[in-house]
């Protein structure tokens, strides 16, 4: 059962574009998400996150969107830059004594130069 | 110290054997996590430490089992491999339980044949 979807593997942006990667959920006790990159041989880095009781969450290139009602949150980047290539992962985390996280199948992002 | 360091980076191992991989955290980081990526797949939750005392565990046979030591490093051990466990293992630590974001090693690469 994979509580947190990425739908889309892959994405292909023109550089200086907005990027715009996808995460749906499905577990309603989720209370906090979290963006994660990965460069190859590297671990992921954490790159942004908000809580569930937020819709918005920003911080300089980066903002992700929460929707609730949707199950749904959105990270946009503007504007795309090379360095952003990689793959990106959704995770989501339970309240307090649940903090694993649940992580998405990640989507590759490419930035087209 | 700063960062987590995971050893060894690659690991080849015939199938029925155990291994140790080994994780050292940054001090003050009394949580550590432990995920499995398979190819093509997020990172899926093993289980979690939380002061040397095992607090949460995802999917996973006994076999996978751990250690945290109180210099903050820790060990997972898996028994008995099988073809299946070829993976990435990531370490992930944090000061307060994942609250303030997980710090992630670059991983171990086991392959068993």
């Amino acid at each position: 059962d994979q509580q947190v979807k990425q739908n889309s593997p892959s994405l292909s942006v023109q550089e200086g574009r907005i990027s715009i990667l996808n995460c749906d959920y499905t577990n309603s006790m989720f209370d906090y998400f979290l963006w994660y990159k990965k460069y190859p041989a590297e671990g992921p880095t954490f790159l942004i996150s908000i809580s569930s009781i937020k819709d918005k969450n920003e911080d300089g290139r980066f903002t992700v969107f929460l929707n609730k009602s949707a199950k749904h949150l959105s990270l946009h980047i503007v504007p795309s830059q090379p360095g952003d290539s990689a793959v990106y992962f959704c995770a989501a985390r339970g309240n307090f004594g649940n903090e694993k996280l649940t992580f998405g199948t990640g989507t590759r992002l490419t930035i087209i130069p | 110290e700063t960062g987590v360091t995971q050893s060894p980076t690659h690991l080849i191992k015939t199938r029925g054997q155990q291994v140790t991989l080994r994780c050292s955290s940054q001090s003050g980081h009394n949580t550590v996590s432990w995920y499995q990526q398979a190819l093509g797949q997020g990172p899926q939750f093993i289980f979690q430490y939380y002061r040397e005392e095992e607090n949460g565990r995802g999917n996973f046979p006994p076999r996978f089992s751990g250690l945290q030591f109180p210099n903050y490093s820790s060990e997972l051990n898996v028994n008995a491999l099988e073809l299946d466990d070829s993976a990435l293992y990531l370490c992930a630590s944090s000061p307060d339980g994942g609250y303030a974001g997980y710090t992630f090693g670059s991983g171990t690469r086991l392959t068993v044949v």
